[in-house]
């Protein structure tokens, strides 16, 4: 079975960097494009970009640049880090594998609560 | 961007009964390569996004014969033939035919 776990600073100040990382188990990092998702407070679901151990990565393009994903090998598991967030980035993030045949997001983590506030 | 909607964004059911969700697109799902990427997920209280069904209308294994996924071009729709308790959940529809994929704004299903 495939285990994803999300793990962040829980509490940011507006202008700074955020840094959050999944780690994976019971699958190989290089095999797929690993994911993430956020839900800001009693909102629907946002795809933020993908990464692949390879280097490359999309981002939606609301990041405006601000982000930057990687994958870490030895480790098994992906970053993300987005900077100069603002009370908008408040969220629930998520990170999830894409399974290309299908398109679609197949396994996701229990996600990690991120709040922007001075 | 392809925008996702929903119908109803709330839906109080009776238990035993049927339900049905609409999703609709802003354009065409139907990818180059002919198949359609529409997804469904559930997500119960307190918990991550469970997928349900993908490619339109494939059940994620595990998932019981009563979901349904169904639809073509850009309207699509989940059926739960007999609402259980344990379906009380948000259900988002999802499109991965073009990038950035979007996801609809929820169905909020519950019991009456």
């Amino acid at each position: 079975q495939v285990y994803l776990q999300e793990s962040g600073p829980g509490l940011v100040k507006p202008s700074e960097t955020l840094t959050l990382t999944c780690a994976v188990t019971g699958a190989s990092i290089t095999r797929y494009y690993w994911n993430w998702i956020r839900q800001p407070p009693d909102k629907g679901l946002e795809w933020i970009g993908y990464t692949h151990y390879t280097g490359q990565s999309n981002y939606n393009p609301f990041l405006r640049g601000r982000g930057t994903m990687s994958v870490n090998t030895s480790k098994n598991q992906f970053s993300l880090t987005l900077r100069s967030v603002t009370a908008a980035d408040t969220a629930l993030y998520y990170c999830a594998r894409y399974n290309g045949d299908y398109r679609s997001f197949d396994f996701w983590g229990q996600g990690t609560m991120v709040t922007v506030s001075s | 961007d392809v925008v996702m909607t929903q119908s109803p964004l709330s839906l109080p059911v009776t238990l035993g009964q049927p339900a049905s969700i609409s999703c609709k697109s802003s354009q065409s799902l139907v990818h180059s390569d002919g198949n359609i990427y529409l997804n469904w997920f559930q997500q119960r209280p307190g918990q991550s996004p469970r997928r349900l069904i993908y490619k339109l209308s494939t059940r994620d294994s595990g998932v019981p014969d009563r979901f349904s996924g169904s639809g073509s071009g850009t309207d699509f729709t989940l059926k739960i033939s007999r609402v259980e308790a344990e379906d009380v959940a948000v259900y988002y529809c999802m499109q991965g035919t073009h990038w950035p994929f979007t996801f609809g704004p929820g169905t909020k299903v519950d019991i009456k």
